[in-house]
């Protein structure tokens, strides 16, 4: 069964630092997202990406984060320059032909980012 | 007014139980609501999904309940066991540019005891 792959599995870095979490979506979808979750907390809208342009971002997606799609298999989620607060478990998900109704998201297996 | 409140946040029954997971809406432009199951080390599983104007759908031994006039909706888990264990999370799906955007709960951790 296809399935979103993410890689690494865990980021340590530095404050400050920049980092970039790459996802490789379900191949043939057309829709990419970046959600993340901090520790015990709920799971968070970040940016929903398509026809390779950003449709959608949250507040929490601000000037220091971007997204981009380099190649046909890759989505990659850039943090410029990490904060503490930036910590958390990051999930890529990607979605099939359509964004209709019933279209369902499916999610990799994370990233947890550390941030010192 | 874009939140989904969810409870409890944990949950521990006897295999064979019925844990009954619920969730409450404000935005009436929700369309769609999905539940996702995540185990450990993993990313959150589509399990179930129901739109608006069905008040119950049922899938194996999980079932969801929606009331659009109290804008809340619930999932049920029938015999459940051990395997279940996991933590499940309800979600909004809204139109949101050109893709959806869904909006979550903020989860339950269900433990079934064998």
């Amino acid at each position: 069964e296809p399935e979103v792959t993410q890689t690494p599995s865990h980021q340590v870095t530095q404050m400050g630092q920049e980092v970039i979490l790459r996802c490789v979506p379900i191949s043939n979808h057309l829709y990419f997202y970046w959600y993340r979750q901090i520790l015990g907390q709920k799971v968070e809208f970040l940016v929903s990406f398509y026809n390779n342009e950003i449709s959608e971002k949250s507040e929490i997606f601000d000037d220091q984060f971007s997204v981009e799609r380099p190649d046909g298999s890759n989505f990659t989620l850039k943090i410029r320059s990490t904060k503490l607060e930036d910590s958390a478990m990051y999930f890529c998900a990607s979605s099939g032909y359509r964004a209709s109704l019933t279209d369902t998201q499916y999610f990799g297996p994370g990233t947890r980012l550390t941030v010192l | 007014q874009q939140q989904v409140k969810q409870s409890p946040q944990s949950l521990i029954v006897q295999k064979g139980g019925i844990p009954i997971i619920n969730c409450a809406y404000e935005n009436t432009a929700f369309d769609y609501f999905p539940w996702y199951q995540q185990f450990p080390g993993k990313g959150p599983a589509l399990l179930i999904a129901i739109r608006p104007d069905v008040s119950e759908k049922k899938e194996g031994r999980f079932t969801i309940s929606f009331n659009k006039s109290a804008k809340q909706f619930s999932l049920h888990i029938m015999d459940s066991q051990p395997g279940d264990s996991a933590t499940y999370f309800c979600a909004a799906s809204i139109s949101s540019g050109s893709a959806r955007q869904l909006t979550f709960g903020s989860g339950t951790q269900l433990t079934v005891l064998p």
